[in-house]
């Protein structure tokens, strides 16, 4: 089956610990994001990858780092420098990343992180 | 002034209510627009998605667009328990081609 797998399901956190989200994919696509959602807020970008080694910052990237090593895997650091990082955090991938039109998402399942 | 307004409801319909859901832009470059359903504790699906002004339909959900009016809905006919869930609008295609997603509503079908 081709998806988006995201794990672990939940997570916690002690403060000043960082933490890694993993995103996989295969359903081949070039781009992938990373959001977060809190309640009332909808989804705020926080890292996109068009490409393979390369990466760029959303809206709110201060306190998170990413790499983009392989294609099929997009992973999210939160570090101790975020400083309200509970959240519901959805990893997404598209296609083309936008650059030719249309940029359908499709979104993982999310992981819940919660810090102690 | 927030690129995507909508608001956040809780929306509480009985089944079988025809539902209106709403956003509104301020981005007039927005090309592409699309409406997600997630349900609780789930990522988000794409439900529809549409590029020009007018009405989509499919099944019984109908997408609308007005570009004049910067305003985008999602109708649902012949509402379900089921239907139960939050929906983001999201347009795209502006300066960054980035889709940009509303706050979402939460809609509950009461049986």
């Amino acid at each position: 089956d081709g998806g988006i797998t995201q794990s672990p399901k939940y997570l916690f956190r002690k403060e000043g610990q960082n933490v890694t989200l993993s995103c996989e994919q295969n359903l081949n696509h070039d781009a992938m994001y990373w959001y977060r959602q809190d309640p009332g807020q909808g989804l705020r970008l926080i890292y996109y990858s068009q490409i393979v080694n390369d990466f760029q910052k959303g809206d709110i990237a201060e306190g998170y780092s990413v790499s983009r090593e392989k294609k099929e895997s997009f992973p999210l650091t939160v570090t101790s420098a975020q400083k309200n990082p509970t959240a519901f955090y959805l990893c997404a991938s598209s296609i083309w990343g936008g650059v030719r039109g249309r940029d359908e998402q499709f979104f993982g399942p999310g992981t819940r992180l919660t810090v102690l | 002034q927030k690129e995507v307004e909508q608001d956040p409801g809780p929306l509480s319909v009985p089944e079988g209510a025809i539902v209106s859901l709403n956003c509104t832009y301020s981005n007039s470059a927005f090309q592409y627009f699309m409406w997600y359903r997630q349900y609780s504790r789930k990522g988000p699906e794409l439900l529809m998605y549409t590029y020009s002004s007018g009405n989509k339909e499919d099944g019984r959900f109908t997408a609308q667009v007005d570009k004049s009016s910067k305003y985008i809905s999602l109708f649902i006919r012949d509402s379900q328990p089921s239907d139960s869930a939050t929906y983001l609008c999201a347009p795209g295609g502006g300066a960054t081609n980035k889709l940009i997603f509303g706050t979402g509503t939460l809609l509950a079908v009461q049986p």
